[in-house]
């Protein structure tokens, strides 16, 4: 049973352009998280999605930043007109069930975004 | 909002012997769970232990063990007889059992555990 992918690994851009990162869920997983991990601190949570739906956004900037998680394919997360500030590790995590007395979430390896 | 503090930032240990990390958060909440993450250098996170909040009884995983203080707020971890591939960055993470935490985690900081040889 693959893990979580994340693709692109690496991936640089230069300020203005737009970056979208991948997140294939393990196999069987509906529940998708993103989190971003700036250098030299922890984790923290961005986005909450289910099959088609947002369900908690609470932790994405309002601006520039959007993410889906479609019916078929990846989860995407989209930053429109990247700023050095957006250099960072974004983790994907996904899991059976939101609810954490029966769920495990399960990262993927990151994206390292760079903006030049 | 919840918040977890780890206030080591880096710890080391000689291979063999014993190690605590330090975690301490902050919630109103009554009921919840609390995570150890190990990221390597590889940046993949794996869940090392897990404590609900209702359970007195400490959770152990093999070598892995925590310290679980419900009223202090404190939540540590114990690594024994520590080995190499040991070392890695160590963070605490923190869920609400329900409502609309949807189980996401807060993250601290993380500490850097390093294993000499």
């Amino acid at each position: 049973n693959a893990g979580v992918m994340q693709n692109p690994r690496h991936l640089v851009r230069r300020r203005g352009q737009e970056a979208r990162l991948r997140c294939s869920p393990m196999k069987g997983h509906s529940h998708v998280y993103w989190y971003r991990q700036l250098p030299e601190e922890g984790l923290k949570f961005m986005v909450y999605l289910q099959k088609e739906n947002i369900i908690d956004e609470s932790g994405m900037p309002k601006e520039r930043f959007s993410a889906e998680f479609p019916k078929e394919g990846p989860s995407i997360l989209r930053i429109q007109q990247v700023v050095r500030g957006d250099s960072a590790a974004y983790f994907c995590a996904s899991s059976h069930d939101s609810h954490p007395s029966y769920n495990e979430q399960f990262f993927g390896p990151g994206t390292r975004l760079t903006v030049l | 909002a919840q918040t977890v503090t780890q206030s080591q930032p880096e710890m080391s240990v000689q291979e063999a012997e014993t190690v605590t990390l330090s975690c301490t958060y902050d919630t109103s909440e009554s009921d919840y769970y609390l995570f150890w993450y190990k990221q390597p250098p590889s940046r993949q996170m794996i869940l090392v232990i897990r404590q609900e909040a209702y359970k007195q009884q400490n959770a152990t995983e093999n070598r892995f063990s925590v310290n679980f203080q419900k009223a202090a707020k404190s939540f540590s971890l114990k690594i024994s007889d520590s080995q190499l591939g040991d070392a890695a960055m160590y963070f605490c993470a923190y869920t609400n059992a329900g409502g609309t935490s949807y189980g996401k985690l807060t993250f601290g900081q993380g500490t850097i555990l390093t294993v000499h040889p």
